[in-house]
């Protein structure tokens, strides 16, 4: 089956610009998960999704960042006012559900703000 | 100090040899351990998953675990052109009830032909 899909691949965004970039997980996935990965980093834990539920958003740098998965499926993650330091690529992941689940990551939307 | 240290590289070994790469990591509540290898322009990709301590073959790949000395590695046999990519390390606790996963920031390899 199809795996874990992002859009847009590529961004780029003018300072102080809003973007939303979008993550379609795996079809019965119950858990979503945003990460941040700066040039030559490991991702960085964002947010993370139950079905509709945002469980955690301790990962979430500042307050210009929100996500919402409002049907338990796709999630959009939403930067407002973007800024130099938002420039990385953004990983979305998702798994059955619990400990010890795999995730599956998707491709990433790489966001370069000018 | 972060949480999860690892040697960024790059690396560079011929076809056909041994590569180890390894972690280190500061909370000892870490129980679940795992690689993940990345492709440029990709996602990150599970390898191998390893609870607590203790080894793990699949094929060319051997994880291993040393809970006490906090430190983690991943060999691989008979190393392919294919496998260049930057590898992962990452790992989680049992304190919440969903895969917090923390990663390490990665391991560039190249493997010549």
């Amino acid at each position: 089956g199809a795996g874990v899909s992002q859009s847009p691949r590529y961004k780029v965004a003018k300072r102080g610009q809003d973007v939303a970039l979008r993550c379609d997980p795996i079809s019965g996935h119950v858990s979503l998960f945003w990460y941040q990965q700066a040039l030559g980093q490991g991702p960085e834990f964002l947010t993370y999704f139950q079905n509709e539920a945002q469980l955690d958003k301790s990962g979430l740098p500042s307050d210009r960042f929100f996500a919402e998965r409002p049907e338990g499926s796709v999630s959009t993650l939403k930067i407002q006012r973007t800024q130099q330091e938002d420039s990385a690529v953004y990983l979305c992941a998702s798994s059955l559900g619990g400990v010890e689940e795999t995730q599956y990551f998707g491709p990433g939307t790489r966001l370069l703000v000018l | 100090q972060k949480e999860v240290e690892q040697d960024p590289g790059p690396l560079s070994v011929p076809e056909g040899a041994i590569v180890s790469l390894n972690c280190t990591y500061s909370n000892s509540a870490f129980q679940y351990f795992m690689w993940y290898r990345q492709y440029s322009r990709k996602g990150p990709e599970l390898l191998m998953y390893t609870y607590s301590s203790g080894n793990k073959e699949d094929g060319r790949f051997t994880a291993q675990v040393d809970k006490s000395s906090k430190y983690i590695s991943l060999f691989i046999r008979d190393s392919q052109p294919s496998d260049s990519a930057t590898y992962l390390c990452a790992m989680s606790a049992e304190e919440t009830s969903y895969d917090k996963v923390i990663f390490g920031p990665g391991t560039s390899l190249s493997v010549i032909p």
